[in-house]
């Protein structure tokens, strides 16, 4: 069974410019949650999608926003970005997020880096 | 609110040496998930175990051994006879008992094998 995919692998981007990134989950999973991992922050939770619906959301700026597509691929997208932008995006998949023990499989990530 | 704290942020072993990671946890719940993580290079979190909060029995996987221990609210990971390839930094992640909770993370611990 393929894992959680996510594309680009790499981005540059200057700032003020907006970016989209991609994520394609494991097969049957309907769940997809977006983290932030940075050097000083760590590992932040963005948002979660199940249903094409978002259903919980971290302490972001409007300007991180995500969709969630009727196949359950996600994209994110960060508008007028800043430096403090660049990081590592990390997407994960589960079943579904109803059930608490559903286990979270991570992609490879997104490095963004911000100009 | 919950926390996880990861007083380690790095540790250098020679290999075949074992090698615990310690993880403690804050919540005011009764019911929670503890999970445990590996970050290889290649930047993908990887899956390592999931302990529900009413079951206390230690868990042991080939090389690896888990340590849960409510009364101190520590979750603690053994390494043993570590491998060049245990190389990685390895979370703690903690997630409450309900719907699209998400999982709240440890700064990680960075595990170094020398050969």
């Amino acid at each position: 069974k393929a894992g959680v995919t996510q594309t680009p692998r790499y981005l540059i981007k200057t700032r003020g410019q907006q970016v989209t990134l991609s994520c394609s989950p494991i097969s049957g999973h309907r769940s997809v949650s977006w983290y932030q991992q940075t050097p000083g922050q760590g590992l932040q939770f963005l948002f979660e999608y199940f249903s094409e619906t978002q259903r919980n959301k971290g302490n972001f700026p409007g300007r991180f926003s995500g969709r969630q597509f009727s196949n359950s691929r996600s994209e994110m997208n960060v508008s007028t970005l800043e430096l403090g932008d660049s990081a590592l995006y990390l997407c994960a998949s589960r079943l579904t997020g109803l059930i608490v023990t559903d286990t979270q499989y991570f992609g490879p990530g997104t490095r963004l880096t911000v100009l | 609110a919950q926390k996880v704290t990861q007083a380690q942020t790095e540790i250098s072993v020679v290999e075949k040496e074992d090698v615990t990671l310690d993880c403690v946890y804050e919540t005011r719940d009764t019911t929670y998930y503890l999970f445990w993580y590996k970050q290889p290079p290649s930047g993908e979190l990887v899956f390592l175990i999931r302990r529900n909060s009413f079951d206390e029995q230690n868990e042991i996987s080939g090389r690896y051994s888990w340590n849960f221990q409510k009364s101190t609210s520590s979750f603690n990971f053994t390494i043993t006879a570590s491998q060049v390839v245990d190389s990685a930094v390895y979370f703690c992640a903690l997630r409450m008992n309900s719907g699209y909770s998400t999982l709240t993370f440890g700064k990680g611990t960075m595990l170094l094998v020398s050969p």
